[in-house]
């Protein structure tokens, strides 16, 4: 069983479309977070939820929204997509914040 | 302002050799440092966690160690397999309730038959 999973693994798309990336845990973790890697491979922390509240929000565009229906899935949407927004978009989870992080496969975002 | 530096940026070794892979961090209030190892095309794999009181964790064949006083952190590597081939990512928690993280760069580690 894949304990994170995201889905699509692979997207592309026009700039200005609206696109969303679906994530999943099965692992009754608290916590979720959204991170993306850009070309350069250097990871960056967007967003962490714990117990379906935002508790990490960095700097992000307000294009970027993250979405917690419940502790098992945190969804993120972006609106206006911009070729800046290609990336490799990782999510995660973990029982609490501040302890050992699962990650996803990752969603290649490609914006053309 | 918070900073991870890890070295060095690549690395190619033999099979079977060893190797140490350095992070140096600025992260203050201090709560915990992490390894992670990422595959290709793969998310990061947690390796360790070490918070401020442990100096050295060991997973298999892969042992961190954390000097607090000098902020820095190695990862060594014994009798590297061909698997071992990856990019490996240090990342510094801070503490007092801010879980802000701090991701360096990471080191490519290529390990050649």
């Amino acid at each position: 069983d894949t304990a994170v999973s995201q889905t699509p693994k692979y997207l592309v798309t026009q700039m200005g479309n609206d696109k969303s990336i679906k994530c999943e845990q099965n692992l009754g973790h608290d916590t979720m977070y959204w991170y993306k890697q850009d070309s350069k491979k250097f990871l960056k922390i967007m967003f962490s939820y714990n117990n379906k509240e935002l508790i990490i929000n960095e700097t992000v565009p307000n294009r970027f929204s993250p979405k917690s229906p419940d502790k098992a899935h945190l969804n993120l949407h972006i609106n206006s997509l911009e070729l800046g927004d290609s990336a490799v978009y990782f999510c995660a989870s973990s029982r609490q914040l501040n302890t050992e992080a699962f990650f996803g496969q990752g969603t290649r975002l490609t914006v053309v | 302002k918070n900073q991870v530096e890890q070295s060095p940026q690549s690395l190619i070794i033999l099979e079977g050799k060893n190797c140490t892979l350095q992070c140096n961090y600025t992260v203050s209030p201090f709560s915990n440092l992490r390894w992670y190892k990422q595959d290709t095309g793969r998310g990061p794999v947690s390796l360790t966690i070490m918070t401020f009181s442990e100096n050295t964790k060991s997973n298999g064949r892969y042992t961190a160690t954390l000097d607090a006083d000098t902020k820095q952190s190695s990862l060594h590597i014994t009798a590297s397999q061909l698997s071992d081939s990856a990019s490996y990512i240090c990342v510094v928690s801070a503490g007092a309730g801010s879980y802000q993280l701090t991701f360096g760069k990471g080191t490519k580690l290529s390990v050649i038959p």
